[in-house]
């Protein structure tokens, strides 16, 4: 059974930082992994996905990478400002079936 | 291009109701998800949906929940005779593609199911 663990739970700290959010999963028999934002209240937003043959991928200041044999992904958020608060989701596609498997996700917060 | 659509956003049910959410995926895409949060709880799977077909309800719950996906109109998830823990969050996505090249899930704003 797949299982999906981010950490951490939650993360504070000043805006402009660099800052990693990290990923684990337990299963490398996956498609994908894909990266989601929530705000409180809100749906979610996809920010990165990455292929299982692929081993990062870039939008902006976001930049995820993925292990598959390791079952790791990070996601780099460069300069950090407060309009990226929110909850980080990271998700993966299991093969053989089509659902994402969620990890509980890591509420970030950017100190102005 | 529209994003996947959900209503009601807010429902409010007593126990014993029904409720019923709808979802219209993003257009060109035929692959509906149904996704529940439960409050302070990650998102669990419930069911997968193409046109007309069920194609995984592994994560549904056996009793009082059903989904579906017609051929015409929008993807329904009903809730029979809801109790306080059916309380939460109920996310659906679309995507255009499945399998091996599996593309991105797209997230609907979610419907909001408070049960008195």
């Amino acid at each position: 059974k797949q299982e999906v663990t981010q950490i951490p739970a939650a993360l504070s700290v000043p805006e402009g930082e660099n800052l990693v959010l990290n990923c684990s999963f337990t299963d490398s028999a996956i498609y994908n992994l894909q990266w989601f934002r929530q705000d409180p209240g809100k749906g979610l937003t996809s920010l990165l996905l990455i292929q299982s043959s692929q081993r990062e991928q870039t939008s902006g200041r976001l930049n995820a990478s993925l292990d598959k044999s390791s079952g790791r992904s990070t996601l780099y958020i460069a300069a950090s400002q407060p309009g990226d608060s929110a909850t980080y989701l990271c998700a993966v596609r299991v093969q053989g079936a089509q659902k994402l498997v969620f990890g509980q996700g890591t509420r970030l917060t950017i100190n102005p | 291009n529209a994003g996947v659509m959900q209503n009601p956003r807010h429902l409010v049910r007593r126990r014993g109701q029904e409720a019923r959410l709808r979802c219209s995926p993003m257009k060109g895409h035929s692959h509906v998800y149904w996704y529940r949060q439960l409050p302070e709880e990650g998102l669990k799977f419930m069911v997968y949906l193409q046109k007309e077909n069920i194609i995984d309800e592994s994560g549904m719950p056996k009793e009082r929940f059903s989904a579906e996906f017609p051929k015409e109109g929008p993807s329904i998830l009903r809730i029979q005779q809801v109790v306080r823990g059916d309380s939460a969050a109920y996310f659906c996505a679309s995507s255009q593609t499945s399998g091996i090249n599996t593309g991105e899930l797209y997230f609907g704003e979610g419907s909001r199911l408070t049960v008195l």
